[in-house]
């Protein structure tokens, strides 16, 4: 089975606080996505990257940042946590052709205060 | 991109079959339409997709319409642990072959009673 891991699933930060978000693909997957999901919003696309060191932002990609450094890992990056950081964070990965499924991480919930 | 209209929520009797209508009438023809779940304090599952024809798998089954302009989630007969969010997503292509990204609407609320 494809496992997506997050590497916490629960998080509190303070304000102004460098937040590292980890997450680990074992099925070798060329894409990874990071969303945000907050009630009455659904889920937003934050940044995703197709390859090694390659990303494209998403919907809403102020104040977060990403990095890949390796093919199984993508980390989401808040520079300077704020309140309004706090939200589930979900990471997925998908094969890099068309028409394939993504695989969801459990989330982690940050909580910024 | 495409864009998806569905109901907030629907309840279903369990054991009955569920029908979970989605609009998405501006999509392009060489877009996939996919379905994923989230039960709740769980990641998204992939459910189901299609491009035109009706498709089956052991989860569900997908209806299009023929001019594509909207599909319909069928959950044959529905449990309480089909209790969920339900999206569904139009599959939108960046330019290179690669990267390509799901795009999630607010879904629908399925509840799923006894």
């Amino acid at each position: 089975d494809v496992k997506v891991t997050q590497s916490s699933r629960y998080l509190v930060k303070r304000t102004g606080e460098k937040v590292f978000l980890e997450c680990v693909q074992d099925m070798d997957h060329e894409n990874m996505f990071w969303y945000r999901q907050d009630p009455g919003l659904g889920l937003r696309l934050i940044y995703f990257s197709y390859d090694v060191k390659m990303k494209e932002k998403g919907d809403i990609p102020e104040g977060y940042s990403v990095s890949r450094e390796k093919k199984e890992r993508f980390s989401l990056i808040l520079e300077s946590a704020s309140t309004n950081q706090t939200s589930m964070y979900l990471c997925a990965s998908s094969v890099g052709t068309r028409n394939t499924e993504a695989f969801f991480g459990q989330g982690t919930r940050l909580t910024v205060v | 991109d495409a864009k998806t209209t569905q109901p907030p929520s629907m309840d279903c009797a369990e054991g009955r079959a569920a029908n979970l209508p989605c609009n998405h009438s501006t999509i392009s023809g060489n877009e996939y339409v996919y379905w994923y779940r989230q039960i709740h304090s769980q990641g998204p599952q992939y459910i189901i997709h299609g491009l035109k024809n009706n498709e089956t798998n052991e989860m569900a089954s997908l209806i299009i319409t023929e001019d594509r302009k909207s599909s319909t989630l069928i959950l044959p007969h529905a449990t309480l642990r089909d209790t969920a969010v339900y999206y569904c997503i139009v599959r939108v292509f960046t330019l290179m072959e690669y990267g390509n990204k799901l795009v999630f609407g607010a879904g629908t609320i399925l509840r799923v009673k006894s």
